[in-house]
């Protein structure tokens, strides 16, 4: 089993609609996640963080966090063709590796 | 703030040469640096961890004498690729954690560089 599991997609969403991107994860002992950006030859840029279950919102963003279920996941709202590009889910057990999954492609359409 | 650049954007040389890429930490200081390679439509794939003052940690598969990295100051860290052949060809990133970011790990990527081997 990968240590970060997303699916690859593509995930094809209209303009203006949710795109729910998931990730699931192995290890319980994972203490910070991450979510990345990366448009097509750009490096991955941060969209946001989350540590503690629950939601986190930032702006059209939302991060959902459920470590008992061993799962983080990222909203877009109204999502714009502007998201297109490939999310990357991440997290850290405190030490200094971060563990990429191998993302998922979004596009959405206008 | 947390800013980092790389340098070069792009590279282009011929088999057989070495090629040094920079990445810095422009606003902040790094004890800790990340050099990853990504191969088109693949994910990151992380080759080394490079702490300032010390040697550099490499993940399995990655060959050491090849990917020469040095961390000589908290704010730069170099990869040189040497005797560079066409299969190393790649989109190389660095990545940088803050020294003063004790919890979450958090790291800043570099715009990459791409470099071309012919």
């Amino acid at each position: 089993q990968k240590e970060v599991e997303q699916n690859s997609g593509p995930l094809s969403v209209p303009e203006g609609a949710i795109a729910s991107l998931n990730c699931t994860y192995s290890d319980r002992g994972s203490q910070s996640f991450f979510w990345y950006r990366q448009y097509s030859g750009k490096s991955p840029e941060l969209i946001m963080f989350i540590y503690s279950n629950g939601d986190k919102e930032d702006g059209r963003f939302t991060a959902q966090l459920n470590k008992a279920s061993q799962y983080v996941s990222l909203l877009i709202r109204d999502s714009q063709p502007s998201d297109s590009a490939t999310y990357l889910c991440a997290l850290n057990t405190g030490g200094f590796k971060t563990i990429f999954g191998a993302g998922t492609r979004l596009f959405v359409k206008a | 703030g947390a800013v980092v650049s790389q340098h070069p954007s792009w590279v282009i040389c011929k088999s057989g040469t070495s090629v040094k890429i920079e990445c810095r930490s422009l606003d902040f200081q790094a004890t800790t640096m990340f050099w990853y390679r990504q191969f088109p439509k693949q994910s990151l794939m992380l080759m080394a961890t490079s702490n300032e003052g010390s040697k550099a940690t490499y993940e399995q598969g990655v060959e050491k004498d090849k990917f020469l990295i040095n961390h000589a100051s908290l704010t730069l860290s170099t990869l040189t690729v040497t005797s560079a052949h066409p299969e190393d060809s790649s989109f190389y990133i660095c990545s940088a954690r803050d020294i003063r970011d004790l919890a979450y790990n958090e790291q800043f990527f570099g715009p990459g560089t791409r470099l071309t081997v012919l």
